[in-house]
């Protein structure tokens, strides 16, 4: 069902940058829909780490950074540290299927 | 403080039916969206479906249309999700969340989530 799709996995070492993608199409992200993004930790909820596009809710580290362009969208995490390993989705709305999409997954492993 | 709770696992047998439940807390329960998603074993996550407690407008996704139906009791701040036959395929973690207020089609708010196992 997943119509957003991003890398099954990303890799780094602590400190490094790594970047997620999400990519849509022009009945979700391309369509101007905003892109937001969850963090889901092993055995837990996940939780919203970035909501419209590139804004971080109280209490996310600035570690965290969103993008948005075309049909895809961005998340970059500066500074990786072993807490940050866990699974990573993006979420947006798709007009097509008059719903809600998440995206694929990417878990994060820190090296 | 935002809480949403939901009720604990559940083991059924295929055929069976099921209602799991997440009560709201710290906000005005009639004035946001609250959905349901669900993550199969070792798998991403998936949206059911949608209501409006305020006045019961629910939408579904379609793969889960007329496979379970989603309820809401305004007056126990309390939304549902039910199965009126459990197939294997539903087993999964269940979990609702709150729609920002808006235009702001995010889920900022996250229950704990339900186990639910289907096995005869």
């Amino acid at each position: 069902q997943s119509v957003l799709t991003q890398p099954p996995s990303v890799s780094g070492a602590p400190g490094q940058r790594v970047t997620i993608s999400c990519t849509g199409s022009s009945s979700n992200i391309g369509a101007g829909y905003d892109v937001h993004w969850y963090q889901q930790l092993s055995g837990t909820a996940p939780k919203l780490l970035i909501y419209g596009n590139s804004n971080r809710p109280s209490g996310v580290p600035d570690r965290f950074s969103g993008s948005k362009s075309g049909t895809s969208a961005s998340l970059a995490i500066t500074g990786l540290q072993a807490e940050d390993e866990a699974d990573y989705y993006c979420q947006s709305y798709d007009s097509s299927l008059s719903g809600y999409v998440f995206g694929t997954g990417t878990k994060v492993t820190v090296l | 403080e935002v809480q949403l709770v939901q009720s604990g696992a559940e083991v059924k047998k295929p055929g069976e039916s099921l209602k799991i439940s997440c009560k709201g807390s710290g906000y005005s329960f009639t004035s946001y969206w609250i959905g349901w998603v669900r993550q199969m074993p070792g798998k991403g996550l998936e949206w059911m479906g949608i209501i409006y407690p305020g006045d019961s407008d629910t939408r579904y996704s379609p793969p889960f249309q007329g496979q379970v139906t989603i309820s809401a009791d305004k007056s126990i701040s309390t939304a549902y999700l039910q199965w009126s036959s459990l197939k294997a395929s539903d087993t999964a973690l269940y979990f609702c969340v709150r729609r920002g207020d808006g235009y702001n089609d995010f889920f900022d708010s996250w229950g704990q989530g339900t186990l639910v196992t289907v096995s005869s």
